[in-house]
């Protein structure tokens, strides 16, 4: 079963908006992180949030970690036509062995 | 300078053939992965080896057999492939973020 649920499953919005994309996990980790991946291409890192982290920037990139409530979201600001793509959660949980479990992803389209 | 390469990108063959998936990282990293992603973009986890031993083996078909020759290299060899086996497969590797490589399409007839 999935580990991560994204939300929303597909976000269409302008350029120069920003994008909010969500995701919820159901047991313990190590760390959340998030990829990219454009359409027939592999993925591609973006952050990673350790579980004692609560907010990291990278970039327009802005990610929280609410280890309570297990859930996550991805901000992207001023938002470019270029980051038009899906974006995965995936979790590392406690067992080791860098296991990601990947949530099913947002698809987020920018419109010029 | 690409640093995790798949071979082939695309791949058709019939039911019951026998096929490989070749996968080579020139990161120096001691861990890699072979994952599937099904038409709904479900990325799963099959197997995963570090430093040339098996550490994940998810519920796969026997038929999935992974081989690492070294540290550098993973490959995936199907037996007796099936229609469901049709999916785009990512090798990956890392240290701490995952580095994916470009997909494998299978297509399965």
């Amino acid at each position: 079963s999935q580990q991560g649920e994204e939300d929303p499953q597909a976000l269409s919005i302008q350029e120069g908006e920003n994008a909010t994309m969500n995701c919820s996990y159901k047991t313990s980790i190590n760390n959340l992180q998030w990829y990219r991946q454009n359409s027939g291409r592999g993925l591609v890192h973006l952050i990673l949030i350790r579980s004692n982290e609560r907010e990291k920037h990278s970039g327009r990139l802005r990610v929280t970690l609410d280890t309570s409530k297990k859930s996550s979201s991805l901000l992207i600001t001023a938002s470019r036509a270029a980051d038009t793509a899906s974006y995965f959660c995936a979790t590392d949980g406690a067992g080791g062995y860098n296991k990601l479990i990947f949530g099913a992803g947002t698809r987020l389209a920018v419109h010029p | 300078d690409t640093a995790v390469s798949q071979t082939p990108k695309y791949l058709v063959t019939q039911m019951g053939n026998d096929k490989s998936i070749k996968c080579e990282q020139n990161l120096g990293h001691d861990t890699m992965y072979w994952y599937k992603q099904d038409s709904k973009k479900f990325l799963k986890i099959m197997f995963s080896y570090n430093n040339k031993e098996l550490i994940i083996n998810e519920t796969v078909p026997n038929r999935f057999s992974p081989k690492s020759p070294d540290k550098a290299h993973l490959n995936l060899h199907i037996n007796s492939l099936e229609l469901g086996d049709s999916a785009v497969y990512f090798c990956a590797s890392s240290q701490y973020e995952q580095y994916f490589g470009p997909g494998t399409r299978l297509t399965v007839t």
